[in-house]
């Protein structure tokens, strides 16, 4: 089975640009979570999508958003860029189906943003 | 606000010997997660804990959860270097039922020497 595939895998990108990160969960996964992880901050968490509805948000600006498709596939945008938003990016993806569900969060390998 | 405490941040242990980390949380949760990070790589799931008294073992890792205390530890029994690696807790801070919001705590490197 694929795991969690995340492209592009890097990125370089100047302030004030907007990007797009997409994420492909694995075949039959239906929830996907976004993190940033930063050296100061730590791993924090983004948002969950499920069945193409957003079911959590973390603290995070306005300018960080995303979607989800009805293939469960999961696109994340930043827009106007800074400085502090470089930072890798996971996606992650879990099975639920209504009271069935595992616990198991997979995680891909991950977007390396820079912003210069 | 829930916040996730992880000590020590730093860990140097001998090949050979046993070391513990800790994981203590802010708010009620019962379903806690264990992630080890290589250099370079995502998070790794070793370990999910969803009562309280619940241990699980893997290996030379051992996971324990003790939800009144608001305590997981991971204990490492004989080190080997091949557990060198950067080790998460994580809390789920989700509203129950199939939602879903892990906090995570800053993590333990853990460097093992010959």
């Amino acid at each position: 089975k694929a795991g969690v595939t995340q492209t592009p895998r890097y990125l370089i990108k100047t302030r004030g640009q907007q990007v797009t990160l997409s994420c492909s969960p694995i075949s039959g996964h239906r929830s996907v979570s976004w993190y940033q992880q930063t050296p100061g901050q730590g791993l924090q968490f983004l948002f969950e999508y499920f069945s193409e509805t957003q079911r959590n948000k973390g603290n995070f600006p306005g300018r960080f958003s995303g979607r989800q498709f009805s293939n469960s596939r999961s696109e994340m945008n930043v827009s106007t860029l800074e400085l502090g938003d470089s930072a890798l990016y996971l996606c992650a993806s879990r099975y639920t189906s209504g009271r069935l569900r595992t616990d198991t969060q997979y995680f891909g390998p991950g977007t390396r943003l820079t912003v210069l | 606000e829930l916040k996730v405490e992880q000590n020590p941040l730093f860990l140097s242990m001998q090949e050979g010997k046993n070391y513990t980390i800790y994981c203590n949380y802010s708010t009620t949760s019962d379903r806690l997660y264990w992630y080890r990070q290589d250099p370079g790589k995502s998070l790794e799931s070793l370990f999910v804990l969803l009562s309280n008294g619940a241990v699980k073992q893997e290996g030379r890792l051992m996971a324990s959860l003790d939800t009144k205390a608001r305590l997981s530890t991971l204990h490492i029994t004989a080190a080997v270097h091949d557990l060198s690696a950067t080790y998460f807790c994580a809390v789920d801070a989700g509203s129950g039922g199939s939602n879903y919001k892990l906090t995570f705590g800053k993590g333990t490197l853990l460097t093992v020497n010959p």
